[in-house]
């Protein structure tokens, strides 16, 4: 079945600091699935941080980017400079391309 | 603006209890209803995704049982029973199948204990 796999369970990095959070994942069902980010912050919900769809593709939001690499298959996070108000929770995600409606989820890395 | 609204937000479930859960939907533009479950370890599951008024679903996992039922177009509910371990289960709701509209959108989600 399809998969999703974040290596660290919890990393921190130091204000302004530049950051990177592991994403690989593995689609059996579909060559090129949808990739997404999702982040909660304390006392949120879950909430969409970026997306990509077409393989190659480069996905942004809030200073956060994340390339859709189909060779390596990973949608690795990454900001230049990490705030305080970016510690959070963020789960990498596929879906299916089309005709899929399951969300696979990898298992989260909190950022301190 | 808030698409979704779950009900209770906690629960203390005595152990071979079962429990109801509702969720309202209050976009129209996002009918695709589904739960998604977080265990304690802290991974997210897709449980059920219903899309029209009637469906029913059960599904049976390490740690419960599930009955999903879409009441009507603005509710799904859960009942969970057989819970041997906590677990928060999530509302979510998207705009269709695939592509963009696989983007979910969540709700605060139920946080259930087992007394």
């Amino acid at each position: 079945g399809d998969s999703v796999t974040q290596t660290e369970g919890q990393v921190t990095v130091s204000e302004s600091k530049s950051l990177i959070i592991n994403c690989t994942y593995s689609a059996t069902s579909i060559a090129y699935p949808n990739l997404f980010w999702y982040v909660r912050y304390p006392g949120e919900g879950l909430q969409l941080l970026l997306k990509v769809i077409t393989a190659g593709q480069k996905g942004s939001s809030r200073g956060f980017e994340a390339t859709y690499n189909k060779e390596t298959t990973s949608f690795h996070l990454q900001k230049a400079s990490v705030q305080e108000s970016d510690s959070a929770v963020y789960y990498c995600a596929l879906t299916p391309g089309t005709g899929g409606y399951k969300v696979v989820f990898g298992s989260g890395t909190r950022l301190l | 603006v808030t698409l979704l609204e779950q009900n209770p937000r906690w629960r203390l479930v005595p152990r071979g209890q079962a429990v109801n859960l509702r969720c309202i939907l209050k976009n129209s533009q996002y009918p695709w209803m589904s739960w998604y479950q977080q265990d304690l370890q802290k991974q997210l599951q897709w449980l059920f995704t219903l899309r029209s008024p009637g469906d029913k679903e059960v599904k049976s996992l390490p740690g419960a049982d599930y009955l999903a039922t879409r009441v009507t177009d603005t509710e799904l509910r859960l009942q969970v029973a057989n819970m041997s371990q906590g677990r928060t289960l999530y509302c979510t709701c998207s705009a269709g199948l695939g592509g963009l509209t696989g983007q979910l959108y969540f709700g605060e989600g139920s946080k259930l204990t087992v007394l």
